[in-house]
């Protein structure tokens, strides 16, 4: 089974419309991530948690939040999606006490929303 | 400000050939230093990553990176390209605290 999982992979919605996309992590990590991919523009952050209780805004946070429902749980959502919010959406995690201490990353499969 | 590069948007290699990949990075510490590979349609895979000691790092399915302080580089070699390595390449660097900031990739197509 993957340790990081994403639902759904695939969703076409409308303008307008308010979406969630999830996460979920068999790995234990403490911290997670969300990046959107837009072609020639690589990963960019959204949203970022260190903790249950730590939310921190990343590079493009505008249009986007975020809920940490447990350590292996971080949900995105967009309140109202516009069609630039189009876009291939990753969810990452990862440990600072990893056995090398380089806090490495480690992604999910994708979500691929289209907004209409 | 943090910030990484990949020069190269798209690149072609007969298969067979080898294969360098550049990434340039700025960043005021020591970085740690990742490569990561995305194949048509998947998430993204590690393929390596520099944290301190030898410059050289060897990963998965034979690539090697070659961390170079002096030239703020940490491109990406294989020796010999196979039809499977077809993908985009990430660059990325992990910004202390935070999380990871990555280049923009470059994608990488295997000729026959």
């Amino acid at each position: 089974d993957a340790d990081v999982t994403q639902t759904p992979r695939n969703r076409i919605t409308k303008t307008g419309k308010r979406i969630m996309l999830e996460c979920s992590q068999t790995k234990g990590h403490d911290r997670m991530y969300w990046y959107r991919q837009d072609p020639g523009l690589g990963l960019r952050l959204i949203y970022y948690s260190f903790d249950v209780k730590d939310i921190n805004k990343g590079e493009i946070s505008d249009g986007y939040s975020v809920s940490r429902q447990a350590q292996a749980k971080f949900s995105l959502s967009l309140e109202s999606a516009i069609p630039n919010q189009t876009a291939l959406y990753f969810c990452a995690t990862s440990d600072p006490r990893d056995r090398l201490g380089t806090d490495t990353q480690y992604f999910g499969p994708g979500t691929r929303l289209t907004v209409l | 400000a943090q910030s990484v590069t990949q020069p190269d948007i798209h690149i072609t290699v007969s298969e067979g050939a080898s294969l360098e990949l550049r990434c340039n990075y700025s960043y005021g510490a020591t970085p740690y230093l990742f490569w990561y590979v995305q194949s048509p349609g998947q998430g993204l895979q590690l393929l390596l990553k520099y944290f301190s000691g030898d410059t050289l790092v060897q990963g998965i399915k034979g690539f090697e990176a070659e961390f170079k302080r002096s030239q703020s580089s940490f491109n990406l070699r294989k020796p010999s390209v196979h039809w499977s390595d077809a993908a985009e390449y990430f660059c990325a660097v992990n910004q202390a605290g935070t999380a990871l900031i990555f280049g923009k990739g470059t994608t990488l197509s295997v000729s026959s």
